[in-house]
């Protein structure tokens, strides 16, 4: 079964806005994570939300997680040039088995 | 710092030629992943892989595919014969205690 489903799928905002992206997944998790990707380049590891928790806090990141209706969202607050990135959530359940959605492309614009 | 080698960075190979795909995952750690991304989508699970044995495979991952890790060190994805769907960048990563994969940053394998 497919888990983390991201929206949108591409995310456009200028610089100093907030940017949203949500994920849905299907089953239970352990935890739920965020990865970013520039382009051509390794996912790299934002924050982790585990199952029993409903919001997270990290610099600029902001996380929340709602198992009730299998979904979370990452906040960007305050977005730089620097942002622009792919955004990936990954939902891990209790065997570790780890699976990506299809990611949201986020554009920073001057 | 931890560290993940993917080697080679890009791999360029003719239909139905093997192909190996290396990395040295971070050391001192028993679980490790191949994932792989066809270029501007999603990342898709391979296979996972701890204290030595395969703990998980998708789909994806049929006879065509194997892992190994031949030395303690090295972690290695082979694909028998590849094909040109195979085209993808491949993603190795170290589970930490965390809980959070630490990834290299891939190789590309180009099948033409």
């Amino acid at each position: 079964s497919q888990q983390g489903e991201e929206d949108p799928q591409a995310l456009s905002i200028q610089e100093g806005e907030n940017a949203t992206m949500n994920c849905s997944y299907k089953t239970s998790i352990n935890n739920l994570q965020w990865y970013r990707q520039n382009s051509g380049r390794g996912l790299v590891h934002l924050i982790l939300i585990r199952s029993n928790e409903r919001e997270k806090h990290s610099g600029r990141l902001r996380v929340t997680l709602d198992t009730s209706k299998k979904s979370s969202s990452l906040l960007i607050t305050a977005s730089r040039a620097a942002d622009t990135a792919s955004y990936f959530c990954a939902a891990v359940n209790r065997d570790d088995k780890i699976i990506f959605g299809k990611g949201t492309r986020l554009h920073i614009l001057p | 710092e931890p560290e993940v080698t993917q080697t080679p960075s890009h791999q360029v190979t003719q239909m139905g030629q093997e192909v190996i795909l290396r990395c040295v995952p971070i050391s001192n750690h028993l679980y490790f992943y191949w994932y792989r991304q066809i270029l501007g989508q999603k990342v898709e699970f391979l296979v996972s892989f701890y204290n030595n044995e395969i703990s998980e495979k998708s789909e994806i991952f049929d006879d065509q595919f194997s892992v190994e890790r031949p030395d303690g060190s090295n972690f290695t994805l082979k694909i028998r014969s590849t094909k040109l769907e195979d085209s993808a960048m491949y993603f190795c990563a170290t589970l930490l205690a965390t809980g959070e994969l630490f990834f290299g940053e891939g190789s590309r394998l180009t099948v033409l």
